[in-house]
């Protein structure tokens, strides 16, 4: 079993759709949680960092962290062509743990206009 | 600003050849990564500096070295280059440690032959 476990997808909405990816993860040390999107052909770009359960919002981007069911969540209202991507979730144990950073496989978005 | 600039950006080896991969950050950043992203794998670390003159092995460390002279540069090297190695590799930097928000390069993508 991966530590982090995310579906590869495709995941295709259309225009104006919520968009909903999720990750599973296995080790309860993980206290830093990020959101990376992945543009074709580019490195990946950082969307969303928290550290605590709860949410946090930007703009049209909300995350989510469950600590208590390992299980953290973006979501992308009214979703744009521009937010077809591939997106990363992150997770990260401290140095006074281990200082292990571990990346998701990444999730395939296409909103098609 | 250019943030992580890396070189080159594409690449075909024969196998036993050997190369380095070239990576320059402009931000001032201690922390610098290099990563290997395979196909819904996610991205694996493979060595990391906390600053000048000092190094550490990632997850995946084997057939590949590294140095850090400067605070911006931090090359890649391949000494024997080995089918298993075919990749997209992935150069980063961070203010602060290995959980803290990272800039990404845009790659470079590796065959070997």
């Amino acid at each position: 079993q991966k530590e982090v476990e995310q579906d590869p997808g495709p995941l295709s909405v259309p225009e104006g759709a919520i968009v909903s990816l999720n990750c599973t993860y296995s080790n309860s040390a993980f206290q830093y949680f990020m959101w990376y999107r992945q543009y074709s052909r580019k490195g990946p770009e950082l969307l969303m960092y928290t550290y605590s359960s709860g949410n946090k919002e930007d703009g049209r981007f909300t995350a989510q962290v469950d600590k208590s069911s390992k299980y953290i969540s973006l979501f992308i209202r009214d979703s744009q062509p521009s937010d077809s991507a591939t997106y990363l979730c992150a997770m990260c144990v401290g140095k006074a743990a281990g200082n292990k950073l571990t990346f998701g496989g990444g999730t395939r978005v296409l909103v098609k206009p | 600003n250019a943030g992580v600039t890396q070189t080159p950006k594409f690449r075909i080896l024969k196998i036993g050849q050997s190369m380095t991969l070239q990576c320059t950050q402009d931000m001032n950043h201690n922390y610098m990564y290099w990563y290997r992203q395979d196909p819904g794998m996610g991205l694996k670390l493979i060595y990391y500096s906390v600053g000048a003159g000092i190094t550490d092995k990632g997850e995946v460390p084997n057939g590949y070295n590294v140095s850090r002279s400067t605070t911006e540069d931090f090359p890649l090297r391949l000494e024997l280059a080995a089918p298993s190695q075919t990749s997209v590799y992935f150069c980063a930097s961070s203010r602060g440690g290995l959980c803290q928000p990272q800039h990404f390069g845009d790659g470079t993508r590796l065959s070997i032959l």
